[in-house]
């Protein structure tokens, strides 16, 4: 059973920058699949921030790409996600997820929530 | 962007009842839909991948239809479980896009 568990703060400062990661357990990111994550405000839907291929190839959503880092580190076997300059809209609960290469997402953390104020 | 517009935004229906949701892609997606299930607290579980194939331990009394741009989720028989939001995914185009969710109530 693939499991996923996101950490990081949940406390950012307006424009500092987000940072969590995504430990996977049950199976090792350099074996395949894409791994992804997605983001929902508070009582809002869902969005997709980027996702990676184990070799490190990435996709960001055009309209984060300029503030986005997604990076994988096979060694540790977690992905991580950079969000620089937050603002108010950037708070929300931070999901990873893997993609086994088809486009859908079958296992999920089980999110963390970020809240952005000073 | 490939805007994934979802109806009803709620759908109140009783148990045992039979409930149809639908989703609609701004331009032809194929078959490239999930649809995902997602309960107060928790993360979204995925139902339904290539438009109509279930994913493991899916209940056979979810089904999913559809191809281009229109989509159906079923749901016979509905299950005190089954009362949550759904949502659909198009993965055709990149990035990825969700609808806003259909809330299923009793």
């Amino acid at each position: 059973q693939v499991q996923l568990q996101e950490s990081g703060p949940g406390l950012v400062k307006p424009s500092e920058t987000l940072s969590l990661t995504c430990t996977v357990a049950g199976y090792s990111i350099s074996s395949g699949s894409y791994w992804g994550w997605i983001r929902q405000p508070p009582g809002k839907g869902l969005e997709w921030i980027g996702n990676i291929y184990h070799s490190g190839n990435s996709y960001y959503n055009p309209s984060l790409k300029s503030r986005v880092t997604i990076s994988v580190d096979t060694s540790k076997n977690h992905l991580s996600l950079k969000l620089r300059s937050v603002t108010a809209a950037d708070a929300a609960v931070y999901y990873c997820a893997r993609d086994p290469g088809g486009g859908w997402s079958d296992f999920w953390g089980q999110g963390t929530l970020v809240t952005v104020s000073s | 962007e490939v805007v994934m517009t979802q109806s009803p935004a709620t759908l109140s229906v009783s148990p045992g009842e039979r409930a149809t949701l639908s989703c609609r892609a701004s331009q032809s997606i194929r078959d490239n839909l999930a649809w995902y299930q997602q309960k107060p607290g928790q993360a979204p579980r995925l139902l339904i991948f290539g438009a109509s194939t279930r994913a493991t331990g899916i209940p056979a009394r979810l089904s999913g239809s559809g191809s281009g741009t229109e989509f159906t989720l079923t749901i016979s028989s509905l299950q005190s479980e089954d009362f949550a939001v759904y949502y659909c995914q198009q993965y055709n185009i990149w990035p990825y896009t969700f609808g806003q969710g259909t809330k299923l109530e009793i």
